[in-house]
């Protein structure tokens, strides 16, 4: 399995929901990624876990809580977010010591 | 931290002509530099990356050039095919043990005409 794997594709929440984001990989990658991408910009990071630690939060608000429950998978726990929160959210792994970073395909996250 | 400057921001050219995408950075500590394609609703793959112990690298029509010195790179991209169309993203990297923390670049949308 050579894929990172992301549930769901869509996503539409009111301010006031709470919902998750997840993330999984089989390829024994023990760093995993959250970007968020607005429509024709670049990936932003917003989280890393490495060895299922948080080891970068790039100051993001506590409204986004991420998770890693084991080596495979990522959350990402979403909880009164506002409309500019509305973006393209992509999930990253990479083996230590090895540069390439693989992306998943994303969730498309409306808030209304 | 790093900063990364991508140009042109959008780069049309025809068929079979060639494509050349200009990135610097700002941190002489990155050393690993990789370039991703993202196609219209897709994720961002990584088409080629270099290391900063490699001047140049090549993979069939895409190749990237590194200048350490003046901290910039560049991918090339020959023969283009309407395929080839795509927003392209450059990105920088220090060393950092256990995980990789890119900086990317602004973005390139790269037309290809018929």
């Amino acid at each position: 399995d050579t894929e990172v794997t992301q549930t769901p594709k869509h996503l539409v929440m009111g301010m006031t929901n709470k919902k998750s984001l997840k993330c999984e990989q089989h390829m024994g990658h023990r760093a995993m990624y959250w970007y968020k991408q607005k429509a024709k910009k670049p990936p932003e990071l917003m989280f890393v876990y490495s060895y299922e630690k948080l080891s970068i939060n790039e100051s993001v608000p506590s409204r986004f809580s991420p998770e890693c429950p084991n080596s495979s998978l990522l959350n990402l726990h979403l909880h009164a977010l506002q409309p500019e929160d509305s973006a393209l959210y992509l999930c990253a792994s990479s083996q230590p010591l090895v540069e390439k970073l693989f992306f998943g395909s994303g969730t498309q996250l409306s808030v209304l | 931290g790093e900063n990364v400057e991508q140009h042109p921001s959008t780069l049309s050219v025809q068929e079979g002509d060639s494509a050349v995408i200009k990135c610097t950075y700002s941190d002489s500590a990155s050393n690993y530099f990789p370039w991703y394609k993202q196609e219209l609703g897709k994720r961002p793959q990584l088409i080629i990356d270099i290391r900063s112990n490699v001047g140049e690298k090549k993979d069939q029509r895409i190749a990237v050039t590194l200048n350490k010195t003046a901290k910039h790179f560049s991918l090339h991209i020959t023969e283009t095919q309407p395929e080839d169309s795509a927003v392209y993203f450059c990105a920088a990297s220090p060393s950092s043990g256990s995980a990789r923390q890119l900086t990317f670049g602004s973005g390139t949308q790269l037309t290809v005409l018929p």
